[in-house]
């Protein structure tokens, strides 16, 4: 069945280490992968996507790894800060529908 | 660009009465709108998702009469909390897709429901 879900729902880490924030997904069929983050009482803030026909993409301080084989996906933020801390979230999306269902959500907690 | 506003943030009303939120796309046209909901500590349940113009696609286990979604205009959809109770209260968010838009979504602050 579809299924995005997350391995560690709490991850604390000290500022300027980087982290690593990990997502397992069910659905072979999803196109495409986004990672979100959401502060509390606010909604979801885009912060990278990647393809299914992808590995690997970046964008500023944040790595998105796609592991097909064993249905795995990651987001790696450098360098992290206090304003990093937040619930993220990995989504999977495509098919005929071209719905989003998003995994259950880690929060990050930035130690200063 | 590609903002989307929800009004109300909040609201809080009586057992019974029922309650509407708006979802606005406010610099770009939004063909397909989403409704979530979403529990505290827990993640974006997606509720329906509305075209404009037709009928609104709910998932299995929402209420179409409880929950009325209209999407009248391509910046515009409202959802209708009918006889809101308790267990109603809940984070509901939308989200808009362009016109342009392959699968990109974006989002809305959220309306936070209290039902007494």
């Amino acid at each position: 069945g579809e299924s995005v879900g997350l391995h560690l729902p709490t991850l604390s880490v000290q500022e300027g280490d980087n982290s690593i924030i990990n997502c397992a997904y069910s659905n072979s069929a999803s196109d495409y992968f986004i990672w979100y983050k959401q502060e509390s009482g606010k909604g979801p803030q885009f912060i990278i996507d990647i393809r299914s026909n992808m590995d690997k993409r970046q964008g500023q301080r944040v790595t998105v790894l796609l592991n097909k084989t064993v249905k795995h996906l990651s987001l790696q933020i450098a360098a992290t800060q206090p304003g990093d801390s937040a619930v993220y979230f990995c989504a999977g999306g495509g098919g005929a529908t071209n719905k989003l269902i998003f995994g259950t959500g880690t929060l990050l907690a930035v130690q200063p | 660009g590609a903002v989307v506003s929800q009004h109300p943030s909040w609201v809080i009303c009586k057992s019974g009465t029922s309650v509407k939120i708006e979802c606005r796309s406010l610099d770009f046209q939004a063909t397909t709108m989403f409704w979530y909901r979403q529990f505290p500590k827990q993640s974006l349940m997606l509720m329906a998702t509305s075209n404009e113009g037709s009928k609104a696609t709910y998932e299995q286990g929402v209420e179409k009469d409880k929950f009325l979604i209209n999407h009248a205009s391509l910046t515009l959809s409202t959802l209708t909390v009918t006889s809101a109770h308790p267990e109603d209260s809940s984070f509901y968010i939308c989200s808009a897709r362009g016109l342009q838009g392959l699968y990109e979504q974006y989002f809305g602050p959220g309306t936070r429901l209290t039902v007494t």
